[in-house]
């Protein structure tokens, strides 16, 4: 059964700090693995997706990487913000990508001002 | 494109009642997923869809829930009778082959 951590369940950093947000799965036969950001009452906002065969996501500060063969994910977040504090999700899916996303307990990031 | 479409937003009922909560998936995406959300648990998967069939709903709690999508472009999740313990936050999402999953804003169910 594949299982999804994320390390630190919580994290404060104050305003401008770059900082990196872990995530790490048992089954590295993984489809691919998606980065979600969920603000307090809200659903949830896909950031990026990293298919299998990719090392890497970026999309303006954010950054993700992927090692499948170690099972593990990593979300950089560069000049952090106070709009970027938020949980932040990690999800994997198996198969064929038709497949449910198994989720992570989260990050809730707090960003200083 | 407006999104996975979830209604209601907000649903407070009293225990015994019958809840039910509506999904309406990105067009042309084949696949919808219900998951349930607690401070506890987190996120839940209790029933996925592909081409409007069922394939495993193993994360459905017990009888009182069940599931249905009678097209592509509309699904419920039915909850009879409701309890407390049933208070939460239900999303819905849709995918498409793959390409990243989609979620609805949620509905928050509060059973007293």
């Amino acid at each position: 059964k594949q299982e999804v951590t994320q390390i630190p369940a919580a994290l404060s950093v104050p305003e401008g700090e770059n900082l990196v947000l872990n995530c790490s799965f048992t089954d590295s036969a993984i489809y691919n693995l998606q980065w979600f950001r969920q603000d307090p009452g809200k659903g949830l906002t896909s950031l990026l997706l990293i298919q299998s065969s990719q090392r890497e996501q970026t999309s303006g500060r954010l950054n993700a990487s992927l090692d499948k063969s170690s099972g593990r994910s990593t979300l950089y977040i560069a000049a952090s913000q106070p709009g970027d504090s938020a949980t932040y999700l990690c999800a994997v899916t198996l198969g064929s990508g038709n497949t449910p996303l198994v989720f992570g307990k989260g990050t809730r990031l707090s960003v200083i001002a | 494109d407006a999104g996975v479409i979830q209604s209601p937003r907000h649903e407070v009922t009293e225990m015994g009642q019958e809840v039910t909560l509506r999904c309406k998936p990105i067009s042309g995406h084949n696949s919808l997923f219900w998951y349930r959300q607690t401070m506890m648990r987190g996120l839940e998967l209790l029933i996925y869809f592909n081409n409007n069939v069922p394939i495993d709903d193993s994360g459905m709690p017990e009888d009182r829930f069940s599931a249905k999508m009678p097209n592509a472009s509309f699904s419920t999740l039915k909850i009879q009778p409701s309890e407390p313990r049933d208070s939460a936050v239900y999303f819905c999402a849709s995918s498409e082959q793959g390409r990243g999953y989609t979620f609805g804003s949620g509905t928050r169910l509060t059973v007293v």
